[in-house]
């Protein structure tokens, strides 16, 4: 079971770029990296996921370094609403092999 | 297409006393996840169905929780007796595909569960 590392918190502020990055050191082979967006009162919601080098959205950017060891989610020009907890996950998705565990995630807070 | 539906979306019940979850998910999706989240944590995965049979129970509190899935569609977790330490919101989630929980998930609203 890969563990995940995410600072608890990060402050921005409106129209710059935010980079959240998430450690796995134990990552295996076949394992994939998702992301999920949290807000108050809601059920996370799927941001992004990738197996390796650059994967891009129409809200988000991962990237994932050559040794898959860490990976950052990008988010451009971020806006008030993109006030949230962000949360790395890393599991095999192809099958029911080890688990896949949410961290305590990244509380994201954008500043006017 | 309608998203994951939960119901109700708060209780409020005393300890020792028990509590039922309702859980629709979408429609056709085979793969369907109870998560348990407390205040200020991650979603921590509590029992994981696949069509009406259990994949991963493992961090299921099998004395007092339990989980159905009749007709692979809606579910229902149980709770009995409930204890102070379960005071939590329960999300439900549900996937297309087969495969861990690390396949992408679509969430409920969640049952927000204070237990005085």
């Amino acid at each position: 079971l890969a563990k995940t590392t995410q600072p608890i918190s990060m402050d921005s502020y409106e129209g710059q770029e935010v980079n959240i990055t998430c450690s796995h050191n134990n990552i295996a082979t076949n394992d994939y990296i998702t992301w999920y967006q949290q807000f108050p009162s809601q059920g996370p919601r799927f941001i992004i996921q990738g197996y390796k080098t650059k994967v891009t959205n129409e809200v988000a950017s991962l990237f994932i370094p050559a040794d898959r060891k860490s990976s950052t989610l990008s988010l451009p020009r971020v806006s008030l609403s993109d006030t949230a907890v962000y949360y790395c996950l890393v599991g095999d998705i192809n099958t029911n092999a080890g688990k896949s565990t949410f961290g305590d995630g990244t509380t994201l807070t954008v500043k006017p | 297409e309608a998203g994951v539906a939960q119901s109700p979306r708060y209780k409020i019940i005393e300890k020792r006393q028990s509590v039922a979850f309702w859980c629709n998910p979408i429609s056709g999706h085979a793969t369907l996840y109870w998560y348990q989240q407390i205040l200020g944590q991650g979603p921590k995965l509590l029992i994981q169905f696949q069509n009406n049979g259990v994949v991963d129970d493992s961090q299921l509190p099998k004395d007092r929780f339990s989980a159905e899935r009749l007709k692979g569609v809606d579910s229902t977790l149980k709770i009995q007796p409930a204890k102070l330490e379960d005071s939590a919101v329960y999300l439900c989630a549900s996937s297309l595909k087969r495969g861990t929980a690390a396949y992408e998930q679509y969430f409920g609203p969640g049952t927000r569960l204070t237990v005085t």
